[in-house]
């Protein structure tokens, strides 16, 4: 069974600092995908990568999956308390990339503190 | 352009009756997910459809559970004789074909 293992999994900053999260597997996966979650709502998708050793940046998100394609990371610089939600990273299992099935790690509770 | 819509936002069942959550899928979509997730977890995929077609129930609960994608109306899902380990946040996605998954706003179900 392939998994995805999330650290931290609660996180509680100061407004102004940096904060990095992870997301690791022992299994290759096609791509990762990275959500954000507000209490009460649905994932909404921060973004996909595909290619090992990728890096994409999406404002003060920096999104990095592994050569391997076994690991990612989220690097938030000068968080804001807006960023504070619960951070997913997912993938589509081994053998299943036709059907669009999603494994999810556990999450990552961000809180960012005024 | 109307995102994924799921109803209710919030059930209350007591154990032993029966739960319908529904999902209308963005506009354009024919294939649905559904995800159930725990309070502070990660989802877990249940179930992918495609209309009128179950494609992948590998993480469905062989009993209680059902789920469907009619030719006409929203995808349905099912729970009868629910009880207390069944309360969670069951999420419904969808997407066109082995594109991106869209999640709606999730139906919370408390079973008392």
């Amino acid at each position: 069974t392939q998994l995805l293992e999330q650290s931290p999994q609660f996180l509680s900053i100061q407004e102004g600092e940096n904060l990095t999260v992870y997301c690791n597997s022992s299994s290759v996966f096609s791509s990762l995908q990275w959500y954000r979650q507000e209490p009460g709502e649905g994932p909404v998708l921060l973004v996909t990568v595909v290619t090992g050793g990728e890096v994409k940046k999406l404002k003060r998100l920096t999104f990095q999956f592994g050569d391997a394609r076994k690991d990612s990371s989220l690097h938030i610089t000068a968080a804001q308390p807006g960023d504070t939600g619960l951070y997913l990273c997912a993938g589509p299992p081994h053998g299943s990339s036709n059907t669009g099935k999603l494994i999810f790690g556990q999450g990552t509770t961000l809180q960012v503190k005024p | 352009n109307a995102g994924v819509m799921q109803n209710p936002r919030h059930l209350v069942r007591r154990r032993g009756q029966e739960a319908r959550l529904r999902c209308s899928p963005m506009k354009g979509h024919s294939h649905v997910y559904w995800y159930r997730q725990l309070p502070e977890e990660g989802l877990k995929f249940m179930v992918y459809l495609q209309k009128e077609n179950i494609i992948d129930e590998s993480g469905m609960p062989k009993e209680r559970f059902s789920a469907e994608f009619p030719k006409e109306g929203p995808s349905i899902l099912r729970i009868q004789q629910v009880v207390r380990g069944d309360s969670a946040a069951y999420f419904c996605a969808s997407s066109a074909m082995g594109e991106t998954q869209y999640f709606g706003p999730g139906t919370r179900l408390l079973v008392l």
